[in-house]
């Protein structure tokens, strides 16, 4: 069976500083992956996704940053944090062993920044 | 502009009964629809998925029915028990392209009272 996992589960950051996100899936190959954000009482806004090693697309313009190095690995970076990058990142993947149209979530990292 | 629409923030159900969540959308290339359940602190769980050639999708206690001409679909509990009680998540994509990015609603609190 396939498992996605995420961390760390949670991060307190000063503004200013640096951001790694990593998320990796097992039991599957070639996955769609997704990055997530869910702001304090907000839905779930898309930040990036990819459909293969290095293939990168951005959703929204921000600071923030992806990167795939490996198949099965999706990374979440920033050079400097804003207060507004505080919130619930989330990654999900899709694809074989499920369905292209159902996304299979992480348990999340919760990042406040100070 | 949101193009996937959840009008009711919360809902209050006695347990034992039907909880009916709403969700509208505007995008006509949407043809397929998911609902996901969500905890406080973690990411959101697959219940349901209905394809727009369908109008009904059952599994269990879960139901989603969609109205395609009303650019609308619904998710039926029955009978609604207190382990219900979390947030919902409409969501829809359009499966043209190779990303099967998922657009989401802002969510439903339900709660299921004893």
């Amino acid at each position: 069976s396939q498992t996605i996992h995420q961390w760390p589960a949670t991060l307190v950051q000063p503004v200013g500083s640096p951001l790694s996100l990593e998320c990796t899936v097992e039991g599957t190959s070639n996955p769609n992956l997704y990055w997530y954000r869910q702001a304090a009482g907000r839905g779930l806004q898309l930040l990036f996704y990819s459909v293969g090693i290095g293939q990168i697309s951005s959703e929204v313009p921000q600071n923030l940053s992806a990167s795939r190095p490996q198949d099965r690995q999706f990374i979440l970076s920033s050079k400097k944090l804003l207060l507004s990058d505080s919130g619930f990142y989330l990654c999900a993947w899709s694809g074989a062993g499920g369905s292209y149209n159902e996304q299979f979530f992480g348990p999340g990292t919760r990042l406040t920044v100070l | 502009d949101q193009q996937v629409k959840q009008n009711s923030p919360s809902l209050s159900v006695q347990e034992g009964r039907i909880s009916i969540l709403n969700c509208d959308y505007t995008n006509s290339m949407f043809d397929y629809f998911l609902w996901y359940k969500k905890y406080p602190a973690e990411g959101p769980t697959f219940l349901i998925s209905i394809s727009s050639i369908k109008d009904k999708n059952e599994d269990g206690r879960f139901t989603v029915f969609l109205n395609k001409s009303a650019k609308h679909l619904s998710l039926h509990i029955v009978p609604s028990q207190p382990g219900d009680s979390a947030v919902y998540f409409c969501a829809a994509s359009g499966s043209g392209g190779s990303n099967y990015k998922l657009t989401f609603g802002k969510g439903t609190l339900l709660t299921v009272n004893p």
